[in-house]
């Protein structure tokens, strides 16, 4: 299993441009996970899905992010416009989860390094 | 605020060592999770130990779990220069009719000097 697969790696913009990160979850998990890092902040979570359907958004700090899942082998995750502020690292993680129960653990993906000038 | 919170911040210990690291919580919980991420990479899923669990083993690894206490602890016996990492404990927080989720603390940062 390749496990979860992040795209690009690394990205560099400038402020104000659209920046999309993909995320491609373990085949046969039916949960999503997006997640930010920084020094300042930590681990935040997002937004997660579950069985495609977004569940809980609440972590998405703004009207300037957004998240689809159209089928069960795809995210993504959208910026639009940029700022300097949202550079971190973007994780996504999957797991075999269910709605109202407990929790199994999350397999995340390397990671998008994103960086906003 | 942050559910789960590790302490210490930072530890440096000795090769060979044992690094024993802690955690605590404020709600109820159906389960914590331990999560370890090297320098550049994502999180790796170490060990997840139930709230009805006390304690766990997985290789050199041992986690206990005190409910009443609203703590975890993560023993990493005979450490290794490999084990330089961070550490993050999850709470997956009890909520009754919602859904829950994962909340990770801001991680423990080993430093295993060979």
């Amino acid at each position: 299993d390749a496990g979860v697969i992040q795209s690009p790696r690394h990205e560099v913009t400038e402020m104000g441009q659209e920046v999309t990160l993909r995320c491609k979850p373990i085949s046969g998990h039916n949960s999503l996970f997006w997640y930010r890092q920084t020094m300042m902040r930590g681990l935040e979570l997002l937004i997660y899905f579950n069985n495609n359907v977004p569940i809980d958004d609440s972590g998405m700090p703004e009207d300037r992010f957004s998240a689809k899942m159209p089928n069960a082998s795809f995210s993504t995750l959208k910026i639009q416009p940029s700022e300097p502020r949202d550079s971190a690292v973007y994780f996504c993680a999957s797991s075999l989860s269910f709605v109202l129960q407990n929790l199994y653990e999350q397999y995340f993906g390397p990671g998008t390094r994103l960086t906003v000038t | 605020s942050q559910q789960g919170e590790e302490d210490p911040q930072a530890l440096s210990i000795q090769e060979g060592e044992n690094a024993t690291m802690n955690c605590s919580y404020k709600t109820s919980i159906n389960n914590l999770q331990w999560y370890r991420q090297n320098s550049g990479r994502g999180l790796v899923h170490l060990i997840l130990i139930r709230s009805n669990e006390r304690e766990k083993h997985s290789g050199r690894l041992r986690v206990t779990l005190d409910t009443s206490k609203k703590s975890s602890s993560l023993l990493i016996t005979a450490s290794r220069a490999a084990d330089t990492a961070s550490y993050f404990c999850a709470t997956d927080a009890r909520k009754t009719g919602a859904n829950s989720k994962l909340t990770f603390g801001k991680g423990i940062t080993l430093s295993v000097r060979p």
